[in-house]
Parts: C-alpha cells; structure tokens; sequence
C-alpha cells in the first residue's frame, strides 16, 4: 500500500530553471513532511521539511509548498545547479518522536544539465 | 565518532541462507530505525530499536529481526533468504527518537542469488 504518491519518477531540467516534484498523501494523520536527497552510493540526507500548520518554508533555493485539504506538497529547486543531480524523495510520518517511522515516496531522479 | 557507518557495504547470498548486517550510530544515538530499498523504490521501513528494545515494526515477516546493543550499535539479521530480499538496507539513528534528527547511513547492498 504506497501511503506516499510521488511524481514525476525523473525529471530533467537546465541549469539555472526551476525543479518542481509533488508528492500526495492518503494518512490524514501524518503531520511531518520532509524531504531528503540521495546521491549514488549514500543514504538519504534530510533537506527540508515542513509541519502542516504552515503553507510554505523556505531554505535557500529550496522551498517546501503545503496544501493540507488537498493531502499535496511540492518541493522547488530554483535556480536548479548541476550539483543538484539526485534521487529526491518525499516522506510522511506521525509525530516525530520515538515510534515515529518515515513513510517515503517512490523518488524523483532529478538531472540538471548544465 | 560522528555519522552512521554500516557494513559490509555490499554482500552476495544464496536464497536460503542468513545474513547479519551491521550499523554503528553516532554516539548518543539511543534510536535505530531499518529500512529496505528496493532498486528504484523509496525506503521501506522495517523496525526500530529504542534503547535495546524493538520500538515499532513495519511489514516485513518474523525472519526479519534485529538487535541493539549499550554501545549504540545494531545489527539487522534476515532468515531464509528470498530473492525479493535484494535491496540495500539502510540504517538510520538519532537522539531521543527525533525522525527529524535521523541521520542515515549509507546502506548495505545484498544481493541474493
């Protein structure tokens, strides 16, 4: 059961442009929402996440967008570098202490041309 | 010591056998969780380990089990292996239990043949 739908499953993007990838979620409970890059050869590292009492968070050039009633968020890379080329996932869980687990997207294989 | 290291980094089994893979966490890490990745999937998780006791399971059968040790280390040991257990396994800790404070490791690859 795939509680975590992602899209789009690659994406390919010039440099400079904007990357956008969405993620729609079936739990009504889940109210952590992070996203983590992948490169080759490593784990998952945390870039951003979001609560659901907010809409939108910015860090740099990476910005979470929240739509709580349609169960949806997205995350933008603007001015999207080469350096950004990675498997992008989004995850869900409840609560974010002890017990807490991550529910994750299927992924987004993210190239960004130079 | 900072960081999670697991090992070995990769592995080739025959169905049928078992296998034991290992993670040292951070120092402080009172929290590992496991997960499963399936070549071009997303994480799945399997369980967690709070201060030495199993602290939440995901779907995964009984012949998947693990352990957890004071010197915040921990082992993922699989039964009976199936060829649909191919995937790297990744480990991930963190303090308290935080999802947000997870930090992963970088995964052990096992194959099974």
């Amino acid at each position: 059961q795939q509680q975590v739908k992602q899209s789009p499953q690659s994406l390919i993007v010039q440099k400079g442009g904007i990357s956008i990838i969405n993620c729609a979620y079936e739990n009504t409970a889940f109210d952590y929402f992070p996203w983590y890059q992948q490169f080759p050869g490593k784990g998952p590292a945390l870039l951003i996440a979001i609560r659901p009492d907010v809409s939108e968070k910015k860090e740099g050039r990476f910005t979470i967008s929240f739509n709580k009633s349609a169960k949806q968020f997205s995350l933008h890379i603007m001015d999207s570098q080469p350096g950004d080329s990675a498997t992008y996932f989004c995850a869900a869980s409840v609560g974010e202490t002890s017990g807490s687990r991550l529910t994750f997207g299927e992924g987004t294989q993210l190239t960004v041309n130079p | 010591e900072t960081g999670v290291t697991q090992s070995p980094t990769h592995l080739i089994k025959t169905r049928g056998q078992q296998v034991t893979l290992r993670c040292s966490s951070q120092s402080g890490h009172n929290t590992v969780s496991w997960y499963q990745q399936a070549l071009g999937q997303g994480p799945q998780f399997i369980f967690q380990y709070y201060r030495e006791e199993e602290n939440g399971r995901g779907n995964f059968p009984p012949r998947f089990s693990g352990l957890q040790f004071p010197n915040y280390s921990s082992e993922l040991n699989v039964n009976a292996l199936e060829l649909d257990d191919s995937a790297l396994y990744l480990c991930a800790s963190s303090a308290g239990g935080v999802v947000s404070g997870y930090t992963f490791g970088s995964g052990t690859r096992l194959t099974v043949v």
